[in-house]
């Protein structure tokens, strides 16, 4: 499995601001996501991070609240914008490679965790 | 959308004891995923399946993807004080949701000594 690792690990904001979220792989990976966990619930996929295009969007979510950039094949940035305290979750970012697997085998980061005040 | 329902939600045991829980799709899956989540962490794979039937072991963890697709069931064998966490299915229907997890709400377990 590859080793992803995410900053910041937790960050507590003020509402109206606006937090960047990295996830960096050890190794090059074809495809990339991120996931937000609201408190107490399961995970939820907020998009695919495409490298050199747009992020793909799950229903609910949208690019001007979480605007996404994948630079290359190791890196990708989720912003959360004019954030509120409904924002507070734990963001996740997973990764999923065929040199790693040829199946669908996931693999996740540590999480930021973000409260917003 | 594709709705996934675990259960039990929660279970209490004694160490040494079996645990089984499962997971329910509305829809067909092409893979099923059990992650564990520690608190602080993110979600660790445990076991995957790929197809109708599979039954798949990793160590007192045991996994079988159901027969009809819609369903999966995760046992944890002679359990210890270290298997506490939160437990999830995930489901992938693959084709243009390649790479799209659907997960379970959760199973969250607690041990005693």
């Amino acid at each position: 499995s590859a080793v992803i690792s995410q900053k910041p690990s937790r960050d507590i904001c003020q509402r109206g601001t606006s937090l960047t979220i990295q996830c960096q792989v050890d190794s090059q990976v074809t495809m990339m996501f991120w996931y937000r966990q609201q408190p107490g619930q399961s995970l939820t996929l907020i998009a695919t991070a495409n490298q050199g295009s747009e992020a793909t969007y799950e229903s609910g979510f949208v690019i001007d609240k979480f605007p996404i950039s994948r630079p290359n094949l190791t890196f990708s940035t989720l912003t959360v914008s004019n954030m509120s305290p409904e924002d507070s979750s734990i963001y996740l970012c997973s990764v999923l490679d065929y040199k790693l697997n040829v199946n669908n085998e996931q693999f996740f980061g540590p999480g930021t965790r973000l409260t917003v005040l | 959308g594709q709705q996934l329902n675990q259960s039990p939600q929660s279970m209490f045991i004694q160490e040494g004891e079996d645990v089984s829980m499962n997971c329910t799709s509305s829809s067909i899956f092409n893979t099923w995923l059990w992650y564990k989540q520690d608190p602080g962490e993110g979600p660790v794979l445990l076991i995957a399946l790929y197809k109708a039937g599979e039954l798949t072991s990793n160590g007192r963890l045991t996994a079988q993807f159901g027969i009809t697709r819609k369903d999966s069931f995760l046992n944890i064998s002679a359990s210890i004080p270290s298997d506490v966490g939160i437990y999830f299915c995930a489901g992938n229907a693959g084709g243009t949701s390649y790479g799209k997890l659907t997960f379970g709400q959760g199973t969250i377990l607690t041990v005693h000594p």
